[in-house]
């Protein structure tokens, strides 16, 4: 069975650009959340996606986006990037709403110049 | 709010050695489940063991094991036998049972280094 499969693995961007991050979850896994991870910070939810809508939400500004399509699969946005945005970005998946325990993705590593 | 704190930035233990990593984490629910999150330099996060609040038996999964205190607010990992594999971080983490509060909140981490 295929783990969460997470794209592109590495990013490069300049400020006040854009960025769209995808999350595949594992079959059948129809919950999806992501995590942003910093050396600073440490790990940080972001929000939580459960047929096709937004469960639950960290404390990001709304420059953070995303949306779930009918296959499960994933998808964050972030615009206007900032120099603080660097980070690593997981995404996890489990089979349902809160539900646990949640499987983890290599992540997307995103560099900000 | 929950928060969850590993007071261990580092460690280090010789192989097959055993070693404790410590947790504590603060919260008023009564239902909550906790897990052990290994992150080695590949970076991909590995559920190491979990454990559910309402069972007083500690959760074991082969070589890894958990000393949990609910009263204490407190769940350790014990790591037996230690590997040159075991290398990496390893982050404690809770969660309130139920889809309201579905995000996993978790403690810094503890960068634990196994040496031969």
């Amino acid at each position: 069975k295929a783990g969460v499969t997470q794209t592109p693995r590495y990013l490069i961007k300049t400020r006040g650009q854009q960025v769209t991050l995808s999350c595949s979850p594992i079959s059948g896994h129809r919950s999806v959340s992501w995590y942003q991870q910093t050396p600073g910070q440490g790990l940080q939810f972001l929000f939580e996606y459960f047929s096709e809508t937004q469960r639950n939400k960290g404390n990001f500004p709304g420059r953070f986006s995303g949306r779930q399509f009918s296959n499960s699969r994933s998808e964050m946005n972030v615009s206007t990037l900032e120099l603080g945005d660097s980070a690593l970005y997981l995404c996890a998946s489990s089979l349902a709403w809160g539900g646990q325990p949640q499987h983890f993705g290599d992540g997307t590593r995103l560099s900000i110049l | 709010a929950q928060t969850v704190t590993q007071s261990q930035p580092e460690m280090s233990v010789q192989e097959a050695e055993t070693v404790t990593l410590s947790c504590t984490y603060d919260t008023s629910e009564s239902n909550y489940y906790l897990f052990w999150y290994k992150q080695p330099p590949s970076r991909q996060m590995i559920l190491v063991i979990r454990q559910e609040a309402y069972k007083q038996q500690n959760a074991t999964e082969n070589r890894f094991s958990v000393n949990f205190q609910k009263a204490a607010k407190s769940f350790s990992l014990k790591i037996s036998d230690s590997q040159l594999g075991d290398t990496a971080m390893y982050f404690c983490a809770f969660i309130s049972e139920g889809g309201s509060q579905g995000n996993l909140i978790f403690g810094k981490g503890t960068k634990l280094s196994v040496k031969p």
